[in-house]
């Protein structure tokens, strides 16, 4: 079965600085990943996806994020943080093999908070 | 387009209560998801919908717990009777030819509060 990890439920970093965001995935199969944005007291919006074409994934808002196979990761960033960078980042992976299964499996999300 | 509204946006109820949360999905859209968030549980997918017709259910977490979707435009969530624990914001989502390939576009979610 698919799942994701996501280290750090909480993450702080000043303006202009450097985000990273983990993202770790369990999968038998090639897996499809994604990053989702929750503004507080919004739904959730695409940031980017990866479906086995290029590694490296570039999203909204100056995110992009890189497949790394060997290291089983997705991990999220941005090289200059926003204030309105601040919100929760899910990592999620599809279910089943090429997405056959409709369904994400949401990782536990880390709250960006950014520092001016 | 308007995207995929909910409503109400926010319900506070009584354990024991009947509680129906709406959502219309995005036109065009042939899937429709509802999740619940929770601090404990995180997002967990509940049902989803395609063409109207239920395809996975296996996340509702009771019987207590039943979902609709009579045509395109319109789904519903209903929690009867609802209990405490049920408190959670829902969300509706719909995409276009799958949501494990293609983006999900979520509604602003249900805050629902039960006594």
């Amino acid at each position: 079965a698919q799942s994701v990890t996501q280290l750090g439920s909480h993450v702080s970093v000043s303006e202009g600085a450097l985000v990273l965001l983990r993202c770790n995935y369990s999968s038998s199969v090639p897996p499809y990943l994604f990053w989702y944005v929750q503004y507080p007291n919004q739904g959730l919006q695409l940031l980017l996806k990866y479906t086995s074409a290029a590694t490296l994934v570039k999203g909204i808002n100056g995110f992009e994020a890189e497949f790394k196979k060997s290291e089983t990761s997705f991990h999220l960033t941005k090289p200059s943080a926003h204030m309105s960078d601040a919100a929760e980042y899910f990592c999620a992976v599809s279910e089943g093999y090429g997405g056959a299964t409709n369904k994400l499996i949401f990782g536990t999300g880390t709250l960006l908070a950014v520092q001016p | 387009d308007a995207g995929v509204i909910q409503s109400p946006r926010h319900e506070v109820t009584e354990m024991g209560q009947e509680v129906t949360l709406r959502c219309k999905p995005i036109s065009g859209h042939d899937y429709l998801f509802w999740y619940r968030q929770t601090m404990m549980r995180g997002l967990e997918l509940l049902i989803y919908f395609n063409n109207n017709v239920p395809i996975d259910d296996s996340g509702m977490p009771e019987d207590r717990f039943s979902a609709k979707m009579p045509n395109a435009s319109f789904s519903t969530l209903k929690i009867q009777p609802s209990e405490p624990r049920d408190s959670a914001v829902y969300f509706c989502a719909s995409s276009l030819a799958g949501g494990g390939l293609n983006e999900q576009f979520f509604g602003p979610g249900t805050r629902l509060t039960v006594l």
